[in-house]
């Protein structure tokens, strides 16, 4: 089992431009979400998703979108990208305690 | 909402000692304590987890208390090996989809 998968791992954006994150998971988790963690500030959540077909806003939404296509993947989109926005973003999925993915460098210039 | 404060945000110990970890929580609604080990580059891992009906568990080196009363939980980590450093997160969930996590501490394990 591979567990939570998320691509790319890194990535380079320029201000205003727009990107999605992808997510997979292979545990049949009704539960994923999408956290972002900067130094000293621990994680936090963007959005989650509860099931299929649900998603709602965590701590810091503003600025990303989010779709649950299916089961198994969950995506981050960025609109339109911003130096704020550049961190490390982590995809989980659970059903008690989460699995995360490996994570990726996002850095907006 | 939650807060989960975790303390100290970096700890450094020499092998073969014990490190502790104190975070503590303020929504007495809060019924799972998770552990999470982060090393470099790659995403958090769970390493041990409390429900709010015990009060301590343990799994060989690594060790979990909760003070319901307090509020607060700790993790113990004894005969410390350079492969334990890295970073660990606490965490504390309100509900089924409210995880909330501590800031973090960096735990270096001198040789």
């Amino acid at each position: 089992n591979a567990g939570v998968t998320q691509t790319p791992k890194f990535q380079v954006l320029k201000t205003g431009q727009s990107m999605t994150l992808q997510c997979a998971q292979d545990m049949n988790h009704n539960s994923m979400y999408w956290y972002r963690q900067d130094p000293g500030m621990g994680l936090r959540l963007i959005y989650y998703s509860a099931s299929e077909g649900t998603t709602d806003k965590g701590e810091v939404p503003n600025g990303y979108n989010v779709s649950r296509l299916n089961k198994r993947e969950f995506s981050l989109r960025l609109e339109s990208a911003a130096p704020s926005q550049t961190s490390v973003y982590f995809c989980a999925s659970s059903e008690l305690g989460y699995t995360f993915g490996s994570g990726t460098r996002l850095t907006v210039v | 909402g939650e807060n989960v404060e975790q303390h100290p945000s970096t700890l450094s110990v020499q092998e073969g000692d014990s490190a502790v970890i104190k975070c503590t929580y303020s929504d007495s609604a809060s019924n799972y304590f998770p552990w999470y080990k982060q090393e470099l580059g790659k995403g958090p891992q769970l390493i041990i987890d409390i429900r709010s009906n015990v009060g301590e568990k343990k799994d060989q080196r690594i060790a979990v208390t909760l003070n319901k009363t307090a509020k607060h939980f700790s993790l113990h980590i004894t005969e410390t090996q350079p492969e334990d450093s890295a970073v660990y997160f606490c965490a504390a969930r309100v509900a089924n989809n409210d995880m909330r996590f501590g800031a973090g501490t960096r735990l270096t394990v001198k040789p």
